[in-house]
């Protein structure tokens, strides 16, 4: 398995709070992603980065904002949770090439209430 | 812009029948076309990928998909399912630059005895 952690796997918080989310990998790859998973939408991208203060938007990038300070992390972070951020994470890793695949994280539960 | 199509919601098969899965995408330039499994709780794993020549690619856990062109389709099989096989798939297109994924809305699979 690809080394990717995420942190935290489950968090639930008040609406209007701030709240960020980790991905740590151990694999070197330069690309990291952020999806998020809801019933009916499968896996949509949020934001991804090419390298260290490099990202870029995604499909879904309303409300979201992203920071890559070092190779190995990626953080996400809702500057003001909205109930309608309630969903599942989850980071992905990948070498960049075309033909690279891309490694998922375990997921982070989050509510928002 | 590209997209993926997942036309069956949720699929029930019997163990020890075969599966067929079906995705349709839609995208300009050559896909490269992707089938993960996620098992509940869980994130997702490869089982297969396809970047170019021979049509029918095989993946792990006796999974096989098949690309035509012609019907834009990439559907995946396998010729006798297992209890461990329920799981939901989702299909997926690299579109262009990145690596970025585009998924399908997923099929859940359920497997009955």
């Amino acid at each position: 398995d690809a080394g990717i952690t995420q942190s935290p796997r489950h968090k639930v918080t008040e609406t209007g709070t701030p709240v960020t989310l980790r991905c740590h990998q151990t694999e070197n790859h330069r690309y990291m992603y952020w999806y998020r998973q809801d019933p009916g939408h499968g896996l949509r991208l949020i934001h991804y980065s090419y390298g260290v203060k490099d990202t870029d938007k995604g499909e879904v990038s309303d409300g979201y904002s992203v920071s890559r300070s070092k190779t190995e992390d990626f953080l996400l972070t809702l500057e003001s949770a909205t109930s309608s951020q309630t969903s599942v994470y989850f980071c992905a890793i990948s070498g960049g090439q075309l033909t690279d695949t891309q490694y998922f994280g375990p997921g982070t539960r989050l509510t928002v209430l | 812009a590209q997209s993926v199509t997942q036309p069956d919601i949720h699929i029930t098969v019997s163990e020890g029948a075969s599966l067929e899965l079906r995705c349709n995408y839609s995208y300009g330039a050559t896909p490269y076309l992707f089938w993960y499994v996620q098992s509940p709780g869980q994130g997702l794993q490869l089982l297969l990928k396809y970047f170019s020549g021979d049509t029918l690619v095989q993946g792990i856990k006796g999974f096989e998909a098949e690309f035509k062109r012609s019907q834009s389709s990439f559907n995946l099989r396998k010729p006798s399912v297992h209890w461990s096989d329920a799981a939901e798939y989702f299909c997926a297109v690299e579109a262009g630059t990145a690596s970025k994924l585009t998924f399908g809305t997923g099929t859940r699979l359920q497997v009955t005895l």
